[in-house]
């Protein structure tokens, strides 16, 4: 079956740029989308096809995707972005999501 | 208000069965493909099941095959997770999410429903 690979946690500064990566075989042939999970709520969407921002969410969140790895990266992280980040794709209609990142804001 | 609103969670002994509903509002229900999507306590997320907007396609994980239905009612905009042979595994917080036009990403989500399988 299908695997998302994510380191289980990264560390950042406040203003700093966080990179969360997401690894699966040819990963680049997919979309990706990016979830973030605050404690106790729901997932909400950050990220889709790639590189994509839905309405709402802050410009310092951007996201790329090549070959077999997906990146998020958050710029000037702010502590309101102190969450869980999950990366997500679809192999054949089956719904696959990473294993997701404890992003904390030191 | 766009809101997605699931119940029907709740304690149930291994093997039983439970229905779960989603009711969506403020969202025009029969234009999108639908899904559940569980969550573990202190675990990732895991996707569970997708239904098109007419509920002719449908796709599982291959954990839940056989045991899990979904289905929806465009006229009550609402879906359904029908739950069978439940597992302690099973335990979970499901949420109901709608997937955006155009692929599939997950652009609304609802606040869940604790699943506890136990005896």
């Amino acid at each position: 079956s299908y695997e998302l690979t994510q380191p289980p946690s990264v560390s950042v500064s406040p203003g700093q740029t966080a990179s969360i990566t997401c690894s699966g075989d040819k990963l680049g042939d997919k979309y990706a989308s990016w979830y973030q999970q605050r404690p106790g709520q729901s997932p909400v969407l950050v990220i889709y096809q790639d590189s994509k921002r839905p309405s709402g969410i802050p410009e310092r969140f951007s996201g790329s995707n090549s070959r077999n790895t997906a990146t998020l990266t958050i710029s000037g992280t702010q502590a309101m972005d102190e969450a869980d980040y999950y990366c997500q794709a679809w192999d054949s209609s089956t719904g696959v999501f990473g294993t997701g990142t404890q992003v904390t804001v030191l | 208000e766009v809101q997605l609103v699931e119940s029907g969670g709740g304690l149930v002994q291994p093997g039983g069965s439970l229905r779960l509903s989603c009711a969506a509002s403020g969202v025009t229900f029969s234009f999108y493909w639908m899904s559940w999507v569980r969550q573990a306590p202190g675990k990732g997320l895991e996707w569970v099941a997708n239904i098109k907007q007419d509920g002719g396609e449908k796709y599982y994980v291959d954990s839940v095959k056989g045991r899990f239905t979904i289905s929806r009612d465009n006229a009550k905009n609402s879906l359904y997770l029908q739950m069978n042979g439940l597992r302690a595994e099973d335990t979970a917080v499901y949420y109901c999410a709608r997937l955006g036009i155009g692929d599939w990403h997950f652009d609304l989500w609802g606040r869940g429903t604790l699943v506890t399988v136990s005896s």
